[in-house]
């Protein structure tokens, strides 16, 4: 399978302070990305979805200003999440799709707690 | 739109003994459908993609059917072991999301 990591795996970090993740895909080249968030025993959820050099398309609910993602390689897209707060406590997940491929593959996470 | 049902939500078996873990889903224009695992606090790992013209993929002691006109899809997990517990969990594309289900916790009890 295709190797994708992210970083960092956790964080800790105070309400107020924002938060960047990132999601690399180490083996192909990721057109479009995914990102989704998972609450405890809860199932993921798309929070947005990006193409390579465009804009991000957010799913509804999710606030475009405070998850902030940039997609401007095909091997790199970050998650910022600005001015964090306990609620934004969740496991960040990327998914990069590679165009042509049939099957979706996931980071590792990103564990985030927010004081 | 689409919803993913997962059937049970928990169980629990002695190892050894082979189970079923059932997903449907409502709309039945799918692109493919996976089968992945997720141990605690971590990533998912692909176990299963089925494609929509196909019946069914085998994996080692993993089988998984669709039955994409019912909206039914199985995984079957034959002679369980211990290292088998974790969240498994159904996900259905459309080809531009995948959509999940809310996962079967396993157990296998050695």
């Amino acid at each position: 399978g295709a190797v994708v990591s992210q970083h960092p795996s956790r964080v800790i970090c105070k309400s107020g302070t924002s938060v960047k993740i990132e999601c690399r895909s180490l083996d192909f080249q990721a057109t479009t990305m995914f990102w989704y968030r998972q609450f405890p025993k809860q199932s993921l959820m798309l929070m947005a979805t990006s193409n390579e050099g465009s804009k991000a398309t957010y799913e509804q609910g999710v606030e475009k200003d405070k998850f902030l993602i940039n997609h401007a390689s095909l091997t790199l897209s970050t998650l910022t999440v600005t001015s964090a707060h306990p609620e934004d406590s969740s496991f960040y997940i990327c998914s990069p799709f590679e165009r042509g491929n049939n099957e979706q593959f996931f980071g590792p996470g990103t564990r985030l707690t927010v004081l | 739109k689409q919803e993913v049902t997962q059937i049970p939500a928990a169980l629990s078996v002695p190892e050894g003994e082979n189970l079923v873990l059932n997903c449907s889903f409502t709309d039945s224009a799918i692109y493919n459908l996976q089968w992945f695992r997720q141990d605690p606090g971590k990533g998912l790992t692909s176990l299963l993609l089925i494609q929509s013209s196909q019946r069914e993929q085998t994996s080692g002691r993993l089988n998984a059917s669709l039955d994409k006109s019912s909206g039914r899809s199985t995984l079957y997990i034959a002679a369980s072991q211990p290292g088998d517990s974790a969240t498994y969990l159904c996900a259905v594309s459309t080809g531009s999301r995948l959509t999940f289900g809310e996962g079967t916790q396993l157990t296998v009890n050695p």
